[in-house]
């Protein structure tokens, strides 16, 4: 069954460092969306990416936060200068988007822990 | 702008017992429904979701929920407990279509399952 695979499962930097975070949807879903987990906390939307540009952002969505789709398979998110507040689990979901036969189903990938120091 | 409540972040019940995980959700719109799990270092797996028709939906691992819009409900229940539905459930809303919108999720429950 497809699935969506994030990368790495987990990293650590230093405050201030810059990371990239890797996800690759499943291969014909057209949207895509970042999440994260704060430790304790609730799964919070973070971004959502279709046809080449952002859809819709959260309010923590800030100007330190980018996503790309370098290619025809993954798509990333980059912090740019991470914070101590950054430190969280990040889930990539991607889902379909039919016309005669919509689903709205968000199929996500296991996540990426992400801790900084 | 929408709210998803779960109520007990820790449900414990023990094996063929009945499971039910709480979920009340506020929106201004008719929502769209799901429930999540979540296995030990996994991602979320959907169980079941509510869009619109029959209020008892069905899902994997004989879970089923009931969209009670009078009580603004949907609660997840199964009958007997089995020690591998231990995990993390979610409980999430979305806005209808177009457009494929953000989920808002609830806090989570951590069910355990006893022996």
């Amino acid at each position: 069954e497809p699935e969506v695979t994030q990368t790495p499962s987990h990293q650590v930097t230093q405050m201030g460092q810059e990371v990239i975070l890797r996800c690759v949807p499943i291969s014909n879903h057209l949207y895509f969306y970042w999440y994260r987990q704060i430790l304790g906390q609730k799964v919070e939307f973070l971004v959502s990416f279709y046809n080449n540009e952002i859809s819709e952002k959260s309010e923590i969505f800030d100007d330190q936060f980018s996503v790309e789709r370098p290619d025809g398979s993954n798509f990333t998110l980059k912090i740019r200068s991470t914070k101590l507040e950054d430190s969280a689990m990040y889930f990539c979901a991607s889902s379909e988007w039919g016309l005669a036969d919509y689903t709205d189903t968000q199929y996500f990938g296991p996540g990426t822990r992400l801790t900084v120091l | 702008a929408q709210s998803v409540t779960q109520l007990g972040s820790h449900v414990s019940v023990s094996e063929g017992a009945l499971v039910l995980l709480r979920c009340n959700y506020s929106s201004s719109v008719p929502p769209y429904l799901f429930w999540y799990v979540q296995y030990p270092n996994q991602g979320l797996q959907l169980l079941l979701k509510y869009t619109t028709g029959a209020t008892l939906v069905k899902g994997i691992n004989g879970f089923e929920a009931e969209f009670k819009k009078s009580e603004t409900s949907f609660h997840l229940t199964k009958p007997s407990a089995h020690m591998s539905d231990a995990a993390e459930y979610f409980c999430a809303v979305s806005d209808p279509p177009p457009g494929n919108t953000p989920l808002v999720f609830g806090k989570g429950t951590r069910l355990s399952v006893i022996a």
